[in-house]
């Protein structure tokens, strides 16, 4: 089944304690992306990845980072989690170019 | 800076009838807008998307709407049925791809018996 994978989907966690979200797709899609999703604020992007090795800052990049070395993989890493990172976070991915955006089932983060 | 924006927060709608979700964008460089659904609990899922260079366009149940001149897409679902209801989003890309999309704030369909 074509899918992304999200983990973990529920964390609660304290201020200042790295942690990684994953994200996984099995869909060989060049395009990945992270959005967090606010009430009242819709969803907004993170960082995206158009290919290995390439990734961007989205529309707030500030207190996350991530990777992409391998295609199927896009981790999200929040170094130093703060209160203000307490969010729902959706990764996606597409075939490049595509607005077809798949999304995972999303990422449930408190941090108190 | 460049926004996406939704007319109403909340359309209630009966078993049957036709919706229309609305959206109104400010980045006149956007040629390329699409539609998301998210249930609750979900991701969203997307729905159809339409490229400038058109008007209309359609798809199972649901036609896509542009109006370039006042910045206006919307989204018509005919025979709406409980299933639909959803929060909808219009999204769109300056560039034309989906590299850097930015959403609206969603529109929640409310599906009534």
């Amino acid at each position: 089944e074509a899918q992304v994978t999200q983990n973990p989907r529920y964390l609660i966690t304290v201020t200042g304690k790295k942690l990684t979200v994953t994200c996984s797709q099995n869909m060989n899609h060049e395009y990945m992306s992270w959005y967090r999703q606010d009430p009242g604020l819709g969803l907004r992007q993170i960082y995206y990845s158009m290919n290995v090795e390439v990734t961007d800052k989205g529309d707030v990049p500030e207190g996350y980072k991530v990777s992409r070395k391998e295609k199927r993989n896009f981790p999200l890493i929040l170094e130093s989690p703060s209160p203000n990172q307490t969010s729902l976070y959706f990764c996606a991915s597409s075939f490049s170019g595509s607005g077809e955006l798949f999304f995972g089932e999303g990422s449930r983060l408190t941090v108190l | 800076g460049e926004s996406v924006g939704l007319h109403l927060p909340t359309l209630s709608v009966q078993e049957g009838d036709n919706s229309i979700i609305n959206c109104a964008y400010s980045n006149s460089a956007s040629d390329y807008f699409i539609w998301y659904k998210q249930e609750s609990g979900k991701g969203p899922q997307f729905i159809i998307d339409i490229r400038s260079n058109m008007d209309k366009r359609q798809g199972q149940r649901v036609t896509v709407l542009l109006n370039k001149t006042v910045k206006h897409l919307s989204l018509q679902i005919a025979a709406t049925q409980p299933g639909d209801s959803a929060v909808y989003f219009c999204a769109e890309n300056g560039d034309g791809t989906a590299s850097k999309l930015t959403f609206g704030t969603g529109t929640r369909l409310q599906v009534t018996l």
